[in-house]
């Protein structure tokens, strides 16, 4: 079966860092995304792991170790427009995405 | 970027009826399409994947003859939700890559059935 874990919510203070976990057990793999959903839009892409290691892109970094079945995105220097869902997302090997239930994260000021 | 259009953006209708939504990819072919569904305050769930000219692969739990899906062309799939019910109503958002893209979203539709 397919199952992707992450918080389901989360709160952090504006300019700080936080780290947003994904545990996922799937029938195969094929890659990891993270995506940044507001409420009421539809999800765009943050980030890209297919093999272990750090991946960081300005604000954003995300992780990956595949033996541990196991991610994470970390967001520096929080800005209150940062406050959306953060999906994680699994490609099997059939090329299917399944997506985890997101996590909100509120960011105080 | 990779950019994928959907339409309309918002559509009401009444129960008994049939809406359309239409998925385009922009500036790439895609290969495959996915069509997701999003109830309030949740996540995304797979529906359909979509490949095109070939029948699609439904979900466990999704109806095939309720939605309908059509990938005609390496730019285009269609959804549509036959005999609508309020309980049909969601955001409904489609999804397009090529063989080696990440996945790209098109903006979603919210679907309200009276």
């Amino acid at each position: 079966g397919q199952n992707i874990d992450q918080p389901t919510e989360m709160t952090a203070t504006e300019g700080a860092i936080v780290q947003i976990n994904c545990t996922y057990q799937t029938s195969g793999f094929n890659g990891l995304f993270w995506y940044q959903q507001h409420a009421g839009e539809a999800p765009t892409f943050l980030s890209y792991n297919v093999l272990d290691g750090l991946e960081e892109k300005g604000r954003f970094s995300s992780f990956l170790s595949r033996s541990k079945g196991y991610s994470y995105l970390l967001l520096k220097e929080l800005q209150m427009e940062d406050s959306a869902s953060y999906l994680c997302a699994v490609r099997d090997y059939g090329d299917k995405i399944i997506f985890g239930k997101g996590t909100r994260l509120h960011i105080l000021p | 970027g990779a950019v994928v259009s959907q339409h309309p953006s918002w559509v009401i209708c009444k129960s008994g009826t049939s809406v359309k939504i239409e998925c385009r990819s922009l500036d790439f072919q895609a290969t495959t399409m996915f069509w997701y569904r999003q109830f309030p305050k949740q996540s995304l769930m797979l529906m359909a994947t979509s490949n095109e000219g070939s029948k699609a692969t439904y979900e466990q739990g999704v109806e095939k003859d309720k939605f309908l899906i059509n990938h005609a062309s390496l730019t285009l799939s269609t959804l549509t939700v036959t005999s609508a019910h309020p309980e049909d109503s969601s955001f409904y958002i489609c999804s397009a890559r090529d063989r080696i893209s990440p996945l790209h979203f098109g903006n979603g539709t919210r679907l309200t059935v009276t």
